[in-house]
């Protein structure tokens, strides 16, 4: 079992910026890798992108490209989602979600384990 | 690629069975997952590959399917099965999902 803590919420102005935490604990933890999604009010899930952790290999969804970045603490094993230049439309609730590359690999996988999610609000 | 599917909603007694289709825009082979998500709580995951039950998962949900059309399928709905469910896939990036399937139960 693997859990992913995050944050409840926050509450940001337009323009500024975010750095939403996803920690990580339990067996395996440091074998998955972390990805990134968000949704907001009434839209579907969005994949915004993913970090295979101690390799370092980021992907970013295109629409996210240059405003979000990922990056991790290995000594706490916490996964930050940077947010910059927030704007309204940014409102969601963002969430951690773990996948399982095959062994040698590391390809993306199913989504197994999933944080609570925080909402960030942007008025 | 884009996901879809049906219906968007749908309202069904306890005990009953539904099922929820997803469609791809182009062939994922079996590389697709489903997901619940319900109000609180962390979301859930339910199958991956098509029709493999994740840990923990049981057996009243089954899924099948592959190449781009895929169903979900609850058995003996119980009062826990209320929420949104989606269908997403994983055979490339970006990763993407469907609308979602509110089921709400009578």
């Amino acid at each position: 079992q693997v859990q992913l803590e995050q944050p409840g919420a926050e509450v940001k102005k337009p323009g500024s910026s975010a750095k939403v935490p996803c920690k990580a604990s339990g067996d395996t933890f440091n074998k998955r890798a972390i990805n990134w999604l968000r949704q907001a009010p009434g839209q579907r899930l969005e994949w915004i992108g993913r970090l295979v952790p101690l390799v370092g290999v980021l992907t970013y969804a295109d629409d996210f490209k240059g405003r979000i970045t990922i990056s991790e603490d290995i000594s706490t094993a916490t996964v930050y989602l940077h947010l910059n230049n927030l704007r309204s439309e940014d409102t969601a609730v963002y969430y951690c979600a773990s996948d399982l590359p095959p062994a040698g690999s590391i390809d993306v996988s199913s989504l197994d384990f999933w944080g609570q999610g925080t909402l960030v609000s942007v008025s | 690629i884009q996901m879809t599917q049906s219906p968007l909603s749908l309202s069904a007694s306890l005990g009953d069975r539904v099922i929820i289709t997803c469609r791809s825009s182009q062939d994922i082979k079996n590389y697709v997952a489903w997901f619940q998500l319900t109000p609180g709580k962390p979301p859930r995951s339910l199958i991956f590959g098509s029709s493999n039950l994740q840990r923990g998962i049981p057996s009243r949900f089954s899924g099948s399917g592959w190449g781009t059309d895929f169903t979900l399928t609850i058995t003996n709905l119980q009062p826990d099965d209320f929420g949104t469910y989606y269908c997403q896939h994983y055979i490339e990036y970006p990763l993407t999902f469907g609308e979602g399937t509110k089921l709400e139960i009578k």
